[in-house]
Order: structure tokens, then C-alpha cells, then sequence
């Protein structure tokens, strides 16, 4: 089975700062998707970015960025120049290749930016 | 309009109450998902659907049904709710996986309290 594990449960950053949340995950699988979603207060559920695991490169969505090892299992993510609407509780996923009949998420990070 | 609608928004019922919660979606995905948020445990798979004949149980299951009534509709009924079905509980589609890694859409959610 697949898990994927956040282990900050709250962040906190202030405004135009830069603030980087944890992820990893555990899997057998070679070739997978990773995605971090965005949960601000209204609780809609807003895909942030996603990195293939046969890239090597890094993906990069204007001011949020991943940095992901691969034989390491992790994924974080990287919000440069944080802004008062990117406060919101942010979840890690893994998903395997090929399926695409579930997600595995995270217990999710709430960030909090301070003005 | 969204492009995957769930209703109602927000659900108090009693104990023993049968409930259903309804989602339709305009994106032409062929699958659907209902998860089920709760704090410090994040979203998890209760049913997932790949079309109109194909139900499938996820990690928690137990205390619901599902209904796909048509390729845009899929339904969750919880058939005698108690107070822990008190949870954010999610609709989302997929493309089919061998288009591409393009994640989920999801529902704005909806908040059931079970009293």
C-alpha cells in the first residue's frame, strides 16, 4: 500500500517570505504522479502542481515550485514570496500510474501567512 | 457554472436518518470519486466508479452506498447515519489515466454534521 506523510501539521510565514512544506510517501511502484493541492477557507480543493516521477526535473508553477527525490521518497514544496491568499491547508498526493482509480493523500500542512 | 456540482452545501441531519448526497459534473470524465475529509486524517476513498456499471469499494466503504445513475451523475447515500459520518465530503472526476496525469476536479464539497 501506498502512504504519504506530511509531517507539519501547521507553518506559519510571513508575507513576500519563502516557505517550503514536507512530503514524502512510500511505494514499491517506479512510475507514478505526485500533486500538491491547495484547501483555502471556502474548502475548495485547487490543484497547486504536479511532477511526473520519470522527470527528473524539478516542476515549477510561477511562485511554487517542488523539489522532488526520488530515492529519497520526498516531495516538498516550495512557495517563494508568499502571499496573504496562499494561506490554506495544502495536501500532498501520490497517485500510481496507469490506475488512476485513487489518490493517496497526505494528512495535509495548514499554512498560515502573517502580514 | 461549476464543473462539478455537489448538493446540498451543508447537512445537518439526525442520527438513524437516511441521507444522500448528490454530484453531477459537466467535464465528459468517465470516473468518479467520493472521499471524505477529516481533521488530521485527510481525504480518503470511501467509492470510486470508472463508468455507469463499474462500482468499486475504497478503504471505507463500510456505512455507505453508492449510485452512478448516468455517466455525469454519481450519488452517496449514507442509508442510517450516525455521529462519527460526521465529516467534508468530496465528489471528484478523473480523466482516464492513459490521457496524462491531469489530477482531479472536485466538488466544492459537502459538510455533513450528524447530530
Amino acid at each position: 500500500a501506498q502512504t504519504v506523510t506530511q509531517s507539519q501539521p501547521e507553518m506559519s510565514v510571513q508575507e513576500a517570505e519563502t516557505v517550503t512544506l514536507s512530503c514524502t510517501y512510500d511505494t514499491s511502484e517506479n512510475n507514478y504522479y505526485l500533486f500538491w493541492y491547495k484547501q483555502p477557507p471556502s474548502r475548495q480543493m485547487i490543484l497547486v502542481i504536479r511532477q511526473e516521477a520519470y522527470k527528473q526535473q524539478n516542476a515549477t508553477e510561477n511562485r511554487f515550485s517542488v523539489n522532488f527525490q526520488k530515492a529519497a521518497k520526498s516531495f516538498s514544496l516550495k512557495i517563494s514570496d508568499s502571499q496573504l491568499g496562499d494561506t490554506a491547508m495544502y495536501f500532498c498526493a501520490f497517485m500510481r500510474q496507469n490506475t488512476g482509480n485513487q489518490f493517496y493523500f497526505g494528512t495535509g500542512t495548514s499554512l498560515t501567512v502573517i502580514p | 457554472d461549476a464543473d462539478v456540482t455537489q448538493t446540498p452545501r451543508n447537512r445537518i441531519t439526525k442520527t438513524g436518518k437516511r441521507i444522500m448526497l448528490e454530484c453531477s459534473q459537466t467535464k465528459g470524465h468517465d470516473r468518479m470519486y467520493w472521499y471524505r475529509q477529516d481533521p488530521g486524517l485527510g481525504l480518503r476513498l470511501i467509492y470510486y466508479s470508472f463508468d455507469v456499471k463499474d462500482i468499486n469499494k475504497g478503504e471505507i466503504s463500510d456505512g455507505y452506498s453508492v449510485s452512478r445513475q448516468a455517466q455525469a451523475k454519481f450519488s452517496l447515500s449514507l442509508e442510517s447515519a450516525i455521529p462519527n459520518q460526521t465529516a467534508l465530503y468530496f465528489c471528484a472526476t478523473s480523466d482516464s489515466p492513459f490521457a496524462g496525469p491531469s489530477g482531479y476536479t472536485f466538488g466544492s464539497g459537502t459538510r455533513l454534521t450528524v447530530v
